[in-house]
């Protein structure tokens, strides 16, 4: 069964702390995501890495940066977090759109962050 | 620019009775079109897509999904309705390779 795994499902951490979020997939995929869900707004992308080493910014990158250094691995950093940074953040992987997989996303369970 | 609309916050069934969750898109090029649900504190799970060929896309749990160009929608529908229906549900597009389009979601709720 495929997989994608988040380290921490509840967090709560204090304003200007440092904060990793941590995901592993073991379904071989290059593409990998983070995305934040917040009520009414739904799913924005924050970072996003087609390979090893390789990110690209999403829409909302902003206090945030991100890390791959293994393929299967995909960590999300808040380098000081701020209260607006509480939210569900989830990620995801896939292979690429139109080669051998039509490209649908499989998430992880999600992390909820509080900031304090 | 491309976007995926949700025109429904809330979408209220009763038990037993079909249900349709509206979508509609603008997506450049042939998209492939995604819907997803999600339970309380829950990731988002994978119901059907539709790429290309069949209007009419069956998925996970009885859902499907009907796939309408002219009218550039992609609603999900159920014949019947089950309470454990009752959930989020986000549609979603992707054009090229990486730019995943989600909407703002639909909560289902299903009476008893």
């Amino acid at each position: 069964d495929v997989k994608v795994t988040q380290s921490s499902r509840y967090l709560v951490k204090r304003t200007g702390e440092k904060v990793f979020l941590e995901c592993v997939q073991d379904m071989d995929h290059e593409n990998m995501f983070w995305y934040r869900q917040d009520p009414g707004l739904g799913l924005r992308l924050i970072y996003f890495s087609y390979d090893v080493k390789m990110k690209e910014k999403g829409d909302i990158p902003e206090g945030y940066s991100v890390s791959r250094e293994k393929k299967e691995r995909f960590s999300l950093i808040l380098e000081s977090a701020s209260t607006n940074q509480t939210s569900m953040y989830l990620c995801a992987s896939s292979q690429t759109p139109g080669l051998a997989d039509t490209g649908e996303l499989f998430f992880g369970e999600g992390s909820r962050l509080t900031v304090l | 620019a491309q976007s995926v609309a949700q025109p429904e916050d809330q979408v209220n069934v009763a038990e037993g009775n079909p249900l349709t969750v509206k979508c509609t898109y603008s997506v450049s090029g042939n998209p492939y079109l995604f819907w997803y649900v999600q339970y309380p504190n829950r990731g988002l799970q994978f119901l059907l897509k539709y790429i290309t060929g069949d209007n009419l896309v069956k998925g996970s749990y009885g859902f499907e999904a009907e796939f309408n160009k002219s009218q550039t929608s992609f609603h999900l529908k159920k014949p019947s309705a089950l309470v454990s229906d009752s959930a989020l549900y986000f549609c979603a597009g992707v054009s090229g390779t990486y730019k995943y389009i989600f909407g703002t979601g639909t909560r289902l709720k299903v009476l008893a």
